[in-house]
């Protein structure tokens, strides 16, 4: 089994639409972030966590929100859905920051 | 503003030959990560550069941190098919608020 898993691999929703992307861990981390990927920009960070009473804005959190249910899962919200939300996103944890960051597998997610 | 910047973004080369990647970021930092990206999956982590002249070596890949120049480079020897991929730096800021950015990545296609 993956070590950082996230679900849905792929999702394809209309404007306007609640959508929760999840993202689950066993490796004990307490570091956990969400990041978008779009084509050219490299990744940018949306929100993060480095404990369960700890959660930050990155750059790009407008129209975004999380919640970090447990030290092993973070979940990113679009309460209303845009198209330009449309993008690759990476759930990814890491033990410390001098460490390097362990990625799920990403979550394709269209928006018409 | 914290800014990284890759270049080349694209690169085609022949088996065989070297070439460098560059990273350049635009404020302090001591931590500098290169990840390595296939079509369609995650990022996993090739190097960690906590320090000013650090170098690190993986079979035919070799990074080095000047953090002076605020440059790193990541060097391809010899190249083989299996190191088409895309590449990233990522810059942990040590000043102000917390921000670890991604450059936009380097598309490296390796032709046999």
């Amino acid at each position: 089994d993956a070590d950082v898993t996230q679900t849905p691999r792929n999702r394809i929703t209309k404007t306007g639409k609640r959508i929760m992307l999840e993202c689950s861990q066993t490796k004990g981390h307490d570091r956990m972030y969400w990041y978008r990927q779009d084509p050219g920009l490299g990744l940018r960070l949306i929100y993060y966590s480095f404990d369960v009473k700890d959660i930050n804005k990155g750059e790009i959190s407008d129209g975004y929100s999380v919640s970090r249910q447990a030290q092993a899962k973070f979940s990113l919200s679009l309460e209303s859905a845009i198209p330009n939300q449309t993008a690759l996103y990476f759930c990814a944890t890491s033990d410390s920051t001098y460490q390097p960051q362990h990625f799920g597998d990403g979550t394709r997610l269209s928006i018409l | 503003e914290l800014k990284v910047e890759q270049n080349p973004l694209f690169l085609s080369m022949q088996e065989g030959k070297n070439y460098t990647i560059y990273c350049n970021y635009s404020t302090t930092s001591d931590r500098l990560y290169w990840y390595r990206q296939d079509p369609g999956k995650s990022l996993e982590s090739l190097f960690v550069l906590l320090s000013n002249g650090a170098v690190k070596q993986e079979g035919r890949l070799m990074a080095s941190l000047d953090t002076k120049a605020r440059l790193s480079t990541l060097h391809i020897t010899a190249a083989v098919h299996d190191l088409s991929a895309t590449y990233f730096c990522a810059v942990r800021t040590t000043s102000g608020t917390y921000k670890y950015i991604f450059g936009t990545g380097t598309r490296l296609k390796v032709l046999a």
